[in-house]
């Protein structure tokens, strides 16, 4: 069956922009996670929804990041005003249940540019 | 505050050699443990887990893992390393109260002929 999939794969902005990255889980899967992965790091936890809720969003950064996942499947990202520093790969992954119990799988990532 | 510790950043190792690949982490609880792998162009994949019993534990690909509670370590090992298997290597732990994970900055593993 499909994997996670994440569009786009690659996203050019200007510094002040709006983006918006999506993420396509596995069909079933309740948890949803986001990281973001800057050059030469692992990834860092952002944010964790559980059905459409979101259940832990203590990882973003700031105000700035926003993620929805309004019918339970697919969810968004949005970044506003994006900053140079936003740079980095933005993973998505999905589970069946809790990840700390089941497995996550990880779609490829978006990678984003912020000039 | 829980953490996770790979303290190579970089490992050659030639083919048919035998891999370790060394984790440690910081966490108050019994912890979750994990190691996944990430290929270029790839998404990160669990090689293994460990929850609680048996502190030795499999995973895909003839990777093996062991849980060392006095070392707070979890290392990666392969007896036989393949060519395939050069990739990033990535350790995490899981909270048991929350549903973060903590990833080491990983390690990159060359594979030499």
């Amino acid at each position: 069956g499909a994997g996670v999939s994440q569009t786009p794969s690659n996203k050019v902005t200007e510094k002040g922009k709006y983006v918006e990255l999506r993420c396509d889980p596995i069909s079933g899967h309740t948890a949803l996670y986001w990281y973001r992965q800057s050059l030469g790091q692992g990834p860092e936890f952002l944010i964790y929804f559980q059905g459409t809720g979101a259940a832990d969003d203590s990882g973003l950064p700031n105000d700035r990041f926003f993620a929805v996942r309004p019918e339970g499947s697919v969810s968004t990202l949005k970044i506003q005003r994006t900053e140079r520093g936003d740079s980095a790969v933005y993973l998505c992954a999905s589970s069946p249940g809790l990840a700390v119990l089941n497995e996550q799988f990880f779609g490829p990532g978006t990678r984003l540019t912020v000039l | 505050a829980q953490s996770v510790t790979q303290p190579d950043i970089h490992i050659t190792v030639s083919e048919g050699a035998s891999l370790e690949l060394r984790c440690n982490y910081s966490y108050g609880a019994t912890p979750y443990l994990f190691w996944y792998v990430q290929s270029p162009g790839q998404g990160l994949q669990l090689l293994l887990k460990y929850f609680s019993g048996d502190t030795l534990v499999q995973g895909i690909k003839g990777f093996e893992a062991e849980f060392k509670r006095s070392q707070s370590s979890f290392n990666l090992r392969k007896p036989s390393v393949h060519w395939s298997d050069a990739a990033e290597y990535f350790c995490a732990v899981g909270s048991n109260t929350g549903n973060q994970f903590y990833f080491g900055t990983g390690t990159s593993l060359t594979v030499i002929p």
